[in-house]
């Protein structure tokens, strides 16, 4: 069965450190990747995708990962992190042909930036 | 304003009784999801669809049901048969795609959440 793991369930950092989170996943085949954040009381909302091209993406507020095939992984990266920066990040997993566009889900990150 | 809507916010169930949870989506997309949120478990998804009148079991759908009379609209039931009702219940949809031949499905977009509390 496919999975997603996410090795970080919580990591605190001050302002201006560099962030990492790792997301491997298991499975052969061709994937979609995503990285989505939960900041407190809002909606899930997207912060970066992959599909085909460039492993590495670049998304929203100078958030980025890299897609390394060989490794099943797609960590998620920010050169100098923000107090706003504290949510929770999901890493998430299509596997092409899967039908329907299910997205598996690693368990989270809580990320905790302290100003 | 385009999105999606879920209703109501918090919602509060005595036991044995069954429920009914809101979606309703006004971006045109064909998919939709249910998604359950615990603490420390990520998302785990209980039911989809990919059109109307046409759904399929997620991973843990025992104890719930759904329907799709509407491309807009997904509904949520929890039954008196689901063991461990209490959690956040997040709905999702999403476009579909051509791709090199092959259809397959954009990035999801979240509505802003149901929290269950069974007393």
């Amino acid at each position: 069965a496919q999975s997603v793991s996410q090795h970080n369930h919580h990591v605190i950092l001050s302002e201006a450190a560099s962030l990492e989170l790792g997301c491997n996943y298991s499975y052969g085949g061709t994937v979609n990747l995503f990285w989505y954040v939960q900041y407190p009381g809002q909606h899930l909302q997207l912060l970066l995708k992959y599909f085909s091209g460039d492993p590495l993406v670049k998304g929203i507020k100078g958030f980025e990962a890299e897609f390394i095939k060989s490794k099943f992984s797609f960590n998620l990266r920010k050169p100098s992190v923000q107090w706003s920066d504290t949510a929770e990040y999901f890493c998430a997993v299509n596997a092409d042909g899967n039908q329907g566009g299910k997205l598996i889900f690693g368990q989270g990150t809580e990320l905790s930036v302290k100003p | 304003d385009g999105g999606i809507t879920q209703s109501p916010k918090y919602l509060f169930r005595k036991e044995g009784q069954n429920v009914t949870l809101s979606c309703e989506q006004n971006l045109n997309h064909d998919a939709m999801y249910w998604y359950r949120q615990d603490p420390g478990q990520g998302l785990r998804l209980i039911y989809y669809s990919q059109i109307v009148n046409d759904f399929q079991k997620g991973d843990i759908a025992e104890g719930y049901s759904v329907s799709r009379e509407k491309k807009e609209s997904f509904p949520l039931t929890v039954t008196s048969a689901q063991k461990n009702p209490t959690a956040f219940y997040l709905c999702a949809s999403s476009r579909g795609r051509m791709t090199s031949g092959s259809f397959s499905y954009n990035e999801q977009f979240f509505g802003p959440g149901t929290r269950l509390t069974v007393l």
